[in-house]
């Protein structure tokens, strides 16, 4: 399987952007990049995901370089409410990996 | 939608014990999801199922632990004779199909004491 890597940790400020490295070097070309996030205590929730161009939603955008070989989560202003793990995974678009594999995760810490 | 009900949300059982876990995907989801998440450490896939049929189980320990879907009512996931080292969040997702993404549940928190 494709292997993601992401920085273990990082801070932020309330009201800042964060912005959420994740690298891919051995994408392949039938690979979404998928982004969860895991809040204390809960289990891990949908973020975003995409395939090669840049994605918007509401919680957040995700951009692709154009090699696909790495991607940002972007949080446009973090709030505490974002403090979580956040974790960066490669999913081949047609279905033939049945399970999301969970690396590490970044925790993301956002100071008041 | 009621999403992805899991329950109970905290369960304590003593050694040698049964500990039975209820998933209740979201509607319309077929495919069923177990993660087991250690203290501190990161969810780890146990066993992915599909009505009736157990798709891929490579993460499921070889004994004591088993899982199945039937075709009405909850996935559960069984854990024979616990052990403290069990002692975990276990996390249920479902999906519509292998191309989507995934809903989790709150999870189940067992303590083996």
């Amino acid at each position: 399987d494709a292997k993601t890597t992401q920085p273990n940790s990082m801070e932020s400020n309330e009201e800042e952007p964060v912005h959420l490295p994740c690298n891919h070097s051995t994408i392949s070309g039938t690979d979404y990049i998928h982004w969860y996030r895991q809040l204390p205590s809960q289990g891990p929730e949908y973020v975003i995901h995409g395939l090669t161009s840049n994605v918007n939603n509401r919680m957040a955008s995700l951009a692709i370089a154009e090699d696909r070989k790495s991607s940002t989560l972007i949080l446009h202003r973090a709030t505490l409410r974002d403090a979580a793990v956040y974790y960066c995974i490669l999913r081949d678009r047609t279905g033939s990996q049945g399970n999301l594999i969970f690396g590490k995760g970044t925790k993301l810490s956002v100071k008041p | 939608n009621a999403g992805v009900m899991q329950n109970p949300r905290h369960l304590v059982r003593r050694r040698g014990q049964e500990a039975r876990l209820r998933c209740s995907p979201m509607k319309g989801h077929s495919h069923v999801y177990w993660y087991r998440q250690l203290p501190e450490e990161g969810l780890k896939f146990m066993v992915y199922l599909q009505k009736e049929n157990i798709i891929d189980e490579s993460g499921m320990p070889k004994e004591r632990f088993s899982a199945e879907f039937p075709k009405e009512g909850p996935s559960i996931l069984r854990i024979q004779q616990v052990v403290r080292g069990d002692s975990a969040a276990y996390f249920c997702a479902s999906s519509p199909a292998t191309v989507y993404g995934y809903t989790f549940g709150s999870g189940t928190r067992l303590t083996v004491v």
